[in-house]
């Protein structure tokens, strides 16, 4: 079963402009990893954001995560064409369980 | 190797007959994943092995379905009397594993196996 939820489920915007995904989880968490996947095969890692921390930057990427309200979202900026792909949060629990618990994806078309 | 690799790329079998997928981990990573990617929705775990043992096999959906991982490298997810319900891809990822919070625990996948089951 999926762990929760991502908004919006399909996002099309314009080159340059910004994209911003968001994730939502149920249970208590170790850390939440964000993943890009291309036609629907593997997964290439984007970020992890361990749970006692709130922000985090890579590139062009900036992941927030509030465990309080369980939510993280995903910023991606100046978006070029190659960024279109689907977007998959991703939460390992607390519990020592190693198995990662996927959302159903944001699905990321960017428009030349 | 440089990535996780995962033999065949594309599996056509017919309801009844028994399959299995292969897996090929990251050189040293100790934490090997089986996943389930249904079209349109996020993967959905099966079994995660630590070494040569199944620490968590709690996602496999029925009997039909067995994994091993005997020398704690290359890893075999096994599905007998395959259904047409079981076409998904198929996708296996390795970790450094350890535990704690932070890099150890990224998964790294490989491309996938897509089953089609007519």
């Amino acid at each position: 079963s999926q762990q929760g939820e991502e908004d919006p489920q399909a996002l099309s915007i314009q080159e340059g402009e910004n994209a911003t995904m968001n994730c939502s989880y149920k249970t208590s968490i170790n850390n939440l990893q964000w993943y890009r996947q291309n036609s629907g095969r593997g997964l290439v890692h984007l970020i992890l954001i361990r749970s006692n921390e709130r922000e985090k930057h890579s590139g062009r990427l900036r992941v927030t995560l509030d465990t309080s309200k369980k939510s993280s979202s995903l910023l991606i900026t100046a978006s070029r064409a190659a960024d279109t792909a689907s977007y998959f949060c991703a939460t390992e629990g607390v519990q020592g369980a190693q198995k990662l618990v996927f959302g159903q994806g944001t699905r990321l078309t960017i428009n030349p | 190797g440089a990535g996780v690799s995962q033999t065949p790329s594309n599996k056509v079998t017919e309801k009844g007959k028994y399959v299995e997928l292969r897996c090929d981990p990251i050189s040293g990573h100790t934490a090997l994943y089986w996943y389930r990617q249904s079209l349109g929705q996020g993967p959905e775990f099966l079994i995660y092995f630590q070494g040569t043992g199944a620490a968590d096999d709690s996602g496999l959906p029925n009997d039909r379905f067995f994994a091993v991982r005997p020398e704690g490298s290359v890893s075999t997810l096994k599905i007998q009397r395959t259904e047409r319900g079981d076409s998904a891809v198929y996708l296996c990822a390795s970790s450094l594993g350890g535990g704690g919070r932070g890099a150890k625990n990224i998964q790294y996948f490989g491309a996938g196996t897509r089953l089609s089951v007519l």
